[in-house]
């Protein structure tokens, strides 16, 4: 159980395109999702909560406009990392949290972004 | 303000020998949980076990056991006889009680640990 997936795994795209990623709880229902930001050989970096059916909740210094988040649905979240650019490039991870589950985080298996 | 700090950056043991990792916290909070997740090279974060602050009992599972000690605030994971496929990188995290469904993971830096044949 507690099985989350992320979409893609792995994506090159060119500057000032925008990439969508999505996370998915398979298995239970998530009422709060996480993203993350790892770079090479560093920790999670939270960049936003979301709940279903609200508006994220992001980290400071991390901007809102650029990062959209979009929890539709009890199963899903989204992540678009609008007009990207090189420096985005990172490995993204999302977690999912279910109420049953207390404070456990079971997270996806990431996504490389490579922004050329 | 809560804080993990996994001193350790990188361990390198040899297949079969018992290796510990250690984990010291910092937190205000009387009601927290603790956890250690594995990150092997393909990326995706495992969850090995959740603790909460009122539970001190050790834990056992397999080759994996784990040493809550709030009197020190550390919470220490060792594996014992140690494999190839233990090679990951392990973060220990704390997440704060009250905040309910806000509640956020404070991760530590993580621990790379190499298990040679």
């Amino acid at each position: 159980g507690a099985v989350v997936s992320q979409h893609p795994s792995r994506v090159i795209c060119k500057s000032g395109t925008s990439v969508k990623i999505e996370c998915r709880s398979l298995d239970f229902q998530a009422t709060t999702m996480f993203w993350y930001r790892q770079f090479p050989k560093q920790s999670l970096m939270l960049m936003a909560t979301s709940n279903e059916g609200s508006k994220a909740t992001y980290e400071q210094g991390v901007e809102k406009d650029k990062f959209l988040i979009n929890h539709a649905s009890l199963t899903l979240s989204t992540l678009t990392v609008t007009s990207a650019h090189p420096e985005d490039s990172s490995f993204y991870i999302c977690s999912a949290r279910a109420l049953a589950e207390g404070k456990t985080q079971y997270f996806g298996p990431g996504t490389r972004l490579l922004v050329l | 303000a809560q804080k993990v700090t996994q001193a350790q950056t990188e361990i390198s043991v040899v297949e079969k020998e018992d290796v510990t990792l250690d984990c010291v916290y910092e937190t205000r909070d009387t009601t927290y949980y603790l956890f250690w997740y594995k990150q092997p090279p393909s990326g995706e974060l495992v969850f090995l076990i959740r603790r909460n602050s009122f539970d001190e009992q050790n834990e056992i599972s397999g080759r994996y056991s784990w040493n809550f000690q709030k009197s020190t605030s550390s919470f220490n994971f060792t594996i014992t006889a140690s494999q190839v496929v233990d090679s990951a990188v392990y973060f220990c995290a704390l997440s704060e009680a009250w905040r309910g469904a806000n509640s956020k993971l404070t991760f530590g830096k993580g621990i790379t640990l190499s298990v040679r044949p």
